[in-house]
């Protein structure tokens, strides 16, 4: 199964709501990444947080991270109908360098 | 900001055609990767490159081979091509730092690559 899971697989909110989204892995992490798709398109690098960080902020983006439950969440504040899109999280192994990618969340923001 | 260009958006190609996706970064980054995405899967990578005519395989390199003559460009050659290998292909560059990937990687808009 993939290093990195997303959940929901889907996810549908009104706009001004907030919407989180789950990443679960397996094994330990130098560090833990976020990325969005809108559709058709390429994957855009949100944020990028550390084994050694617990929380990160950008914006209206809040990523936590819990090394010890090999979970992190985003939290995405007063959700706009732009942010209707996947979002991914990828893992780096301590014991590897490349991003195992999961499949992704989508999130539907209503206006 | 990095600037990852894939040279088609859509592509239809018959089985058993060698088929060329081409790649071009321009922001001197070490590493170039390729991956591919269907649905239920995620993203699943082919190849990566961490220097000019250097190449490692990744999870799904079968049917697949790269090159990289210039640090900018990086290639992806479907020898010939079959049904299965009908996807969206993502390109995508990214510093480094030794063997640990602690920076992002940017990605082109991707290939629909349609094999009849």
């Amino acid at each position: 199964s993939q290093q990195g899971e997303e959940d929901p697989q889907a996810l549908s909110i009104q706009e001004g709501e907030n919407a989180t989204m789950n990443c679960s892995y397996k094994t330990s992490i130098n560090n833990l990444q976020w990325y969005r798709q809108n559709s058709g398109r390429g994957l855009v690098h949100l944020i990028l947080i550390r084994s050694n960080e617990r929380e990160k902020h950008s914006g209206r983006l809040r990523v936590t991270l819990d090394t010890s439950k090999k979970s992190s969440s985003l939290l995405i504040t007063a959700s706009r109908a732009a942010d209707t899109a996947s979002y991914f999280c990828a893992t780096d192994k301590t014991s590897g360098s490349r991003l195992t990618f999961g499949e992704g969340t989508q999130l539907t923001v209503n206006p | 900001d990095v600037k990852v260009t894939q040279s088609s958006r859509y592509l239809v190609k018959r089985t058993g055609e060698k088929v060329f996706l081409e790649c071009v970064q321009d922001m001197d980054h070490e590493n170039m990767f390729w991956y591919r995405q269907d649905p239920g899967l995620g993203l699943r990578l082919i190849y990566f490159s961490y220097d000019v005519k250097m190449k490692e395989k990744g999870d799904i390199p079968e049917g697949y081979s790269v090159s990289r003559e210039k640090k900018e460009r990086f290639s992806l050659i479907l020898e010939s091509a079959s049904t299965n290998q009908t996807s969206m292909y993502l390109c995508a560059a990214g510093l480094d730092s030794g063997l640990t990937s602690n920076q992002p990687q940017h990605f082109g808009d991707g290939t629909r690559l349609s094999i009849l």
